[in-house]
C-alpha cells in the first residue's frame, strides 16, 4: 500500500502551459516535502509545507497543504523547459518511525 | 557549506568485490540516511543514523554495511553485491531525525553504482 499517492506518474506539456501535480494520502502528516530531480543527480529540497492550508511560492511554483494535512499540490505556472525532472512528494510520517516517505514521483517534460 | 558530498560519482564492481561509498556533510546536521533509487523510482531507505547511532535498518541484506565514524561522515561498505544491487545509492542529512520538527533533507548527487 502506498501511504503517498503521487498523480500524474507521467506529464509532457508544451512550454508555456500550465500544470498541477498532486500528492494524496489517507494519512495525516506533520509535513509534506517537494522535491525535484534531474537525471544524475540527487533531489533537491523545494519546499516544506507544515500548516494545514498554507500555500507557499516559489517564482512560477505553488504549493498547497490540504486543510487536514493528508493531500498537497503543486502547480506551475507558463512552464519552462527547464522545469523538466522528476518532481517527488515526501512526507515525515509519526506512525511511520518518522521516516520520511516518498510518493512514486511525477515525470516531467516540458518541450521547447 | 551547504552541501551533502559523496564519492564515488561511478563505480563499476564485481560480485566478488569489496568497496566503500563515502558521503560527507560540514552543515551541522546530526541525522544521515543512505537510500537506494531505481531508473524512474523514488528513493528507498535503507538505513539512518542518529547522533552517529544507527536508528533505522530498513530489513537491508548484510552484503550492505554502514558506518558512521563521526558527525559528518557516513560510509557504505559494499561485499558479495548482485546485478539486481546495481542503483543509484543516495546519501542525505537533515538537522535532527524527528518528524515533529519538520526538517527537509539535502541529498548528495549520489554514486551510480553498476555491479557486473
Amino acid at each position: 500500500t502506498q501511504l503517498l499517492e503521487q498523480s500524474p506518474q507521467f506529464l509532457s506539456i508544451q512550454e508555456g502551459e500550465n500544470l498541477t501535480v498532486y500528492c494524496n494520502s489517507s494519512s495525516v502528516f506533520s509535513s509534506l516535502q517537494w522535491y525535484r530531480q534531474e537525471p544524475g543527480e540527487g533531489p533537491v529540497l523545494l519546499v516544506t509545507v507544515v500548516t494545514g492550508g498554507e500555500v507557499k511560492k516559489l517564482k512560477r511554483l505553488t504549493f498547497q497543504f490540504g486543510d487536514a494535512r493528508k493531500d498537497s499540490s503543486l502547480h506551475i505556472t507558463a512552464a519552462q523547459p527547464g522545469d523538466t525532472g522528476l518532481y517527488l512528494c515526501a512526507g515525515d510520517h509519526r506512525y511511520q518511525g518518522g521516516k520520511l516517505i516518498f510518493g512514486q514521483g511525477t515525470e516531467l517534460s516540458v518541450k521547447p | 557549506d551547504t552541501e551533502v558530498t559523496q564519492t564515488p560519482k561511478h563505480l563499476v564492481m564485481g560480485m566478488t568485490n569489496k568497496k566503500s561509498l563515502k558521503c560527507e556533510q560540514h552543515m551541522g546536521h546530526r541525522a544521515m540516511y543512505w537510500y537506494k533509487q531505481k531508473a524512474k523510482k523514488p528513493p528507498e531507505l535503507m538505513f539512518v543514523y542518529s547522533y552517529e547511532k544507527l536508528s533505522i535498518n530498513e530489513s537491508v541484506p548484510s552484503r550492505f554495511s554502514p558506518e558512521c565514524p563521526n558527525s559528518s561522515l557516513l560510509n557504505l561498505h559494499l561485499h558479495a553485491l548482485q546485478p539486481e544491487d546495481s542503483a543509484l545509492y543516495l546519501c542525505a542529512s537533515s538537522q535532527e531525525f524527528d518528524p515533529e520538527l519538520n526538517y527537509g533533507y539535502t541529498f548528495g548527487s549520489g554514486t551510480r553504482l553498476t555491479v557486473v
